[in-house]
């Protein structure tokens, strides 16, 4: 298996401009989270999605955030408008739920910069 | 917001040598996992204990868990250079009939050749 794939692996954007990070998790997965890692607060689960339904969106930090997942193999990570404090890596992962904490897989990430 | 906590935050010891790290947590859970972090990777599964188990070991790890103390302990025997990277306990919580996972601010080891 291909693991899980994000895209774009690196990004520098201007301030204000909307950014869309893309992942597709492994196959057969059905939980599908969105992290984000800074040095200053660590890793921190903003979103993840189970059978293709948001569960749990309390960690997106503002509304200027937004996930979807359209189908099992897709999912979208959305900041409109951005700014620099959003300069993170963004992570996307997936696990097979089997109705208890299971293994989570990571992509190799997001490197986000907003100057 | 219930999340694991490594101890210590740095770390660096000289190959060969063991490496503890620790994690505590706040609530009851079913699991405990323990990833690690290579710099510049995403994070790699390593070890889950559960709930009812004290010990486990895989390789040159080995993991206890203390439910009654809420904590857990990673330690990696002659330890190598390539071992260098952060450790991360992530724990969910039996309360949620979920899959929601948090994970701690790990820990960084560094292996000194």
């Amino acid at each position: 298996d291909a693991g899980v794939i994000q895209s774009p692996r690196h990004e520098v954007t201007e301030m204000g401009q909307e950014v869309t990070l893309r992942c597709k998790p492994i196959s057969g997965h059905n939980s599908l989270f969105w992290y984000r890692q800074t040095m200053m607060r660590g890793l921190e689960l903003l979103i993840y999605f189970n059978n293709n339904v948001p569960i749990d969106d309390s960690g997106m930090p503002e509304d200027r955030f937004s996930a979807k997942m359209p189908n099992a193999s897709f999912s979208t990570l959305k900041i409109q408008p951005s700014e620099p404090r959003d300069s993170a890596v963004y992570f996307c992962a997936s696990s097979l739920d089997q109705g208890q904490q299971e293994t989570i897989y990571f992509g190799e990430g997001s490197w986000l910069t907003v100057v | 917001s219930q999340q694991g906590e490594e101890d210590p935050q740095a770390l660096s010891i000289q190959e060969g040598e063991n490496a503890t790290m620790n994690c505590s947590y706040k609530t009851s859970i079913n699991n405990l996992q323990w990833y690690r972090q290579n710099s510049g990777r995403g994070l790699v599964h390593l070890i889950l204990i559960r709930s009812n188990e004290r010990e486990k070991h895989s390789g040159r790890l080995r993991v206890t868990l203390d439910t009654s103390k809420k904590s857990s302990s990673l330690l990696i025997t002659a330890s190598r250079a390539a071992d260098t990277a952060s450790y991360f306990c992530a724990t969910d919580d039996r309360r949620n009939r979920d899959d929601k996972i948090i994970f701690g601010k790990g820990t960084r080891l560094h292996i000194l050749p």
